[in-house]
């Protein structure tokens, strides 16, 4: 069982639609993040959120959008992507300033852009 | 540069054999270090976590060698279900994780 969810699991979307990922922890974590997973590629770190402010933003295209509405609510809102954003979304959290803590992963969310 | 590098497989074994994967890092300031593994269309778990010179649980033995920046994971008794991708995953300072590109390892009947 995780103790991040994620939802949805899936999501089909065109190039003109505006949908949201949605990631919850309640570990007490206060460092979020997301990754982007392609086919037999190691996670990708798009974006972390330390005590519910963006720290890190990887060079990400401005069509993906993170927000942090409280310590346990992470959400990606996605607008106008493109084929090649289709990949495996992951969310995960991890203690703030404990480099012994690792990351525990949500199940993720399959997003395919057609 | 930040690098993790780990074998790059696949490794194919029969049931029941030993194996071994190597993770090698950069940063010689990282304290910390794990294993995940990853299924296939599925999120990394978490495996073992390594924070002196190594690690046991049951068949997983993780290793770690300062001096010469390697882990390694040693599997005994391989089992099929042990079939998947596996990551070497380094906290890198602050909250970046550098992931290793992952080993594959099929366990065969």
């Amino acid at each position: 069982d995780t103790e991040v969810t994620q939802t949805p699991k899936h999501l089909v979307m065109g190039m003109t639609n505006k949908k949201s990922l949605k990631c919850e922890q309640h570990m007490g974590h206060r460092a979020m993040y997301w990754y982007k997973q392609k086919a037999k590629k190691p996670p990708e770190l798009m974006f972390v959120y330390s005590y519910e402010k963006l720290s890190i933003n990887e060079s990400v295209p401005s069509r993906f959008s993170p927000e942090c509405p409280n310590s346990s609510l992470l959400n990606l809102h996605l607008h106008a992507l493109q084929p090649e954003d289709s990949a495996l979304y992951l969310c995960a959290s991890s203690q703030e300033n404990r480099d012994n803590s690792p990351l525990h992963f949500g199940n993720g969310t399959r997003l395919t852009v057609t | 540069r930040k690098e993790v590098e780990q074998d790059p497989g696949p490794f194919n074994v029969p049931e029941g054999a030993t194996v071994a994967f190597n993770c090698t890092y950069s940063n010689s300031a990282s304290q910390s270090f794990f294993w995940y593994r990853q299924d296939c269309r599925k999120e990394p778990k978490l495996l073992m976590s390594v924070y002196s010179s190594g690690n046991e649980d049951g068949r997983f033995t993780a290793q770690l060698n300062r001096a010469s920046q390697y882990i390694s994971l040693l599997i005994r008794d391989s089992k099929l279900s042990d079939s998947a991708t596996y990551l070497c995953v380094v906290p890198w300072g602050g909250q970046n994780f550098v992931f290793g590109p992952g080993t594959r390892l099929s366990v065969l009947p």
